[in-house]
């Protein structure tokens, strides 16, 4: 089974803080993905990537930046949390190809900006 | 416009009837299509994709597309309680390597 995993479940930071967000995935995956999603707004993407080292911005990259130093691993960051990226933050993860392959999520992460 | 429209809901069905879903996009040169079902404080999960026109059964649930009307809907035949969830469209525009979401239509199944 492809597993996604995601480092934690629930998060508490305070407005300003540095917040790492950690996605590893172990069926060897080209592409991994960041969203958040928000009542009402669904799921957005904020940055995905297609190799190592490799990133695209998404539809709400503001405030956000990510990193990929090895395959299996994708990290999103805020680089000084605000309370407006309080939120569920999901991560995923598929096979290389012509777009048309299902992306498998991880648990996610509930992040909580005080 | 948005790219993927749905009805967020909730729709309430009975138990043991049909729940229809349903889902518009935008652009028409969309070439593939997904249903996920996300359980509440849960990740989505895939329930099924459609390439082409036409209807695609699995098990329960049918996935039917219409690339002319730009629409593609999701049945789920005697529907059960723990069928109870948003279930959230996906659409692949060509040339975007982005898998977009609709925002997802809440199912109620009452028994």
């Amino acid at each position: 089974d492809v597993k996604v995993t995601q480092s934690s479940r629930y998060l508490v930071k305070r407005t300003g803080e540095k917040v790492f967000l950690e996605c590893v995935q172990d069926m060897d995956h080209e592409n991994m993905f960041w969203y958040r999603q928000d009542p009402g707004l669904g799921l957005r993407l904020i940055y995905f990537s297609y190799d190592v080292k490799m990133k695209e911005k998404g539809d709400i990259p503001e405030g956000y930046s990510v990193s990929r130093e090895k395959k299996e691993r994708f990290s999103l960051i805020l680089e000084s949390a605000s309370t407006n990226q309080t939120s569920m933050y999901l991560c995923a993860s598929s096979i290389a190809g012509d777009t048309d392959n299902e992306q498998f999520f991880g648990p996610g992460t509930r992040l909580t900006v005080l | 416009q948005k790219e993927v429209e749905q009805n967020s809901g909730p729709l309430s069905v009975p138990e043991g009837a049909i729940a229809s879903l349903n889902c518009t996009y935008s652009d028409r040169g969309s070439q593939s299509f997904f249903w996920y079902r996300q359980y509440s404080g849960k990740s989505p999960e895939l329930i099924m994709f459609i390439y082409s026109n036409g209807d695609k059964e699995d098990g329960r649930f049918t996935a039917q597309l219409n690339k002319a009307s730009q629409y593609v809907s999701l049945l789920i035949r005697d529907s059960q309680p723990s069928d109870s969830a948003t279930y959230l469209c996906a659409v692949y525009p060509p040339n975007t390597g982005k898998l977009i979401f609709g925002q997802g239509t809440t199912l109620q199944v009452k028994p």
